[in-house]
């Protein structure tokens, strides 16, 4: 248990539906992210938020639409995806972003995303 | 800008054996370093970090040491377990430059322990 709750665990969606995935945190942190893993390559960024405010969006398409209403919660809103799409989606959190040396990011268990 | 290298794998070990799983590192200014771990199935943990040079992180029976004049933090085990079979992945964070505030990963190692 890192603190960090993500849900749906699994999610198979069409390609002309919309999902979101929701992320919660429990550490008072202040800054969020969303991170994506597929087998292809590495991690990889896809938004940050601090203090609700999104701070960072790695040149994301526009079918990923990412929200902060509050600093404990972040979702990722998903319409009109493609197959490629099918990832493991993470949610992280820290303390601040770009703070001081020595800021971890906790990770949630991530959300398994299956494009059909 | 930033960068990880992580040796390649997947390694694959007998148990009790020792493990070593190279990381090393480009960075501007003075990074922190961390290793995570990614059981199967489940998202990213924390293993052990450091944030300056020649610290030693150590968690669970791992260690790794910031190496600023070989740019390296190599992850070791002494007498790996079969419960240790899991992606490594090293990491570094920058709190300076074009990076700021982003965690680079290397490309991940995994690791298959068997009995």
């Amino acid at each position: 248990e890192t603190g960090v709750t993500q849900t749906p665990r699994h999610l198979v969606m069409g390609m002309t539906n919309k999902k979101s995935l929701k992320c919660e945190q429990h550490l008072g942190h202040n800054a969020m992210y969303w991170y994506k893993q597929s087998a292809k390559k590495p991690l990889e960024l896809m938004f940050v938020y601090n203090f609700k405010e999104q701070t960072e969006n790695n040149s994301v398409p526009s079918r990923f639409s990412p929200e902060c209403p509050n600093s404990s919660h972040l979702f990722l809103h998903l319409h009109t995806l493609q197959p490629e799409d099918s990832a493991l989606y993470l949610c992280a959190s820290s303390q601040e972003w770009g703070g001081a040396s020595g800021n971890t990011i906790y990770f949630g268990e991530g959300s398994w995303l299956t494009v059909v | 800008g930033n960068s990880v290298t992580q040796m390649e794998g997947p390694v694959t070990l007998s148990e009790e054996a020792f493990l070593t799983i190279n990381c090393t590192y480009t960075a501007t200014g003075y990074p922190s370093l961390f290793w995570y771990v990614q059981y199967p199935g489940e998202g990213l943990q924390l293993l052990l970090k450091a944030t300056k040079a020649d610290d030693k992180g150590s968690n669970k029976g791992f260690e790794a040491t910031y190496r600023k004049e070989t740019t390296s933090f190599h992850l070791e085990k002494g007498s790996v377990q079969v419960s240790d079979s899991a992606v490594y992945f090293c990491a570094l964070y920058n709190a300076g430059g074009t990076s700021y505030g982003k965690l680079t990963f290397g490309q991940g190692t995994i690791l298959t322990v068997h009995p």
